[in-house]
């Protein structure tokens, strides 16, 4: 299985700061039969079911604020949100789909100051 | 508007078979794959499965002896059962499709169930 790795797991942010979470993947999420990187980030605010965020490394899902962007490579991936706001607060998950079974990270906890 | 309607039994015994069934509504079934996420109290997710209209299905190795996901075309819906359950299985389980067409990711999720399996 390809393991997920996320860190920090808990993130204590001051409103109008930036945000940054990290994740590793134990293989290549790079498919170079279509070019794409198959790695997708989720937001699970509390008492609620995850929603996507961002898909294929860096493309934002339907009504995502363009203040959240994913980047990265290979192994090595960020999710950055420019201007964190209170409505921020929640577990994020990255996903990894190149391959099965499809895995996760252990979550980043992302808290407001 | 996509929806997922999800419905089972909450609370189990241990040994006894857990079963969920999931109702699509607004959305074309048989364009999609249709999978199954569970996630233990303070945990984080854990896929368990997926399935498409034409009953393909693809499973987590680490619950494939003990999963079955099925398919009812006719009702625009899909089924999950686990069977042999422990106290291991308690999770609040998602229902969530998987947006082939597009993202090529999990667009739409269910409210989840939350099952417990106590003796």
């Amino acid at each position: 299985d390809i393991v997920m790795t996320q860190a920090p797991l808990s993130l204590p942010v001051t409103p109008g700061e930036p945000a940054s979470i990290s994740c590793r993947s134990s293989q290549s999420l790079f498919d170079s039969d279509d070019g794409n990187t198959y790695v997708d980030w989720f937001l699970q605010k509390p008492g609620q079911s995850p929603h996507l965020l961002i898909y294929a490394l860096s493309y934002r899902a339907s009504g995502v604020p363009d203040r959240f962007s994913g980047s990265g490579s290979g192994t090595d991936f960020t999710l950055k949100i420019s201007r964190v706001e209170a409505e921020d607060v929640g577990v994020y998950y990255c996903m990894q789909r190149i391959a099965f079974p499809i895995t996760f990270g252990q979550g980043t906890r992302l808290e407001i100051k | 508007q996509v929806q997922l309607q999800q419905w089972g039994a909450g609370l189990l015994r241990p040994s006894e078979t857990l079963s969920l069934t999931c109702a699509v509504y607004g959305a074309s079934f048989s364009s999609y794959y249709w999978s199954w996420v569970r996630q233990a109290p303070g945990k984080g997710l854990e896929w368990i499965g997926e399935i498409n209209h034409r009953g393909s299905s693809n499973q987590n190795p680490s619950l494939k002896s003990r999963v079955t996901i099925s398919v009812d075309t006719s009702k625009n819906q899909f089924s999950l059962r686990l069977n042999s359950v422990t106290a291991a299985d308690t999770a609040t389980y998602y229902c969530v499709r998987d947006d082939t067409r597009t993202t090529g990711s999990f667009d739409i999720w269910g409210l989840g169930t939350r099952v417990i399996v106590s003796s």
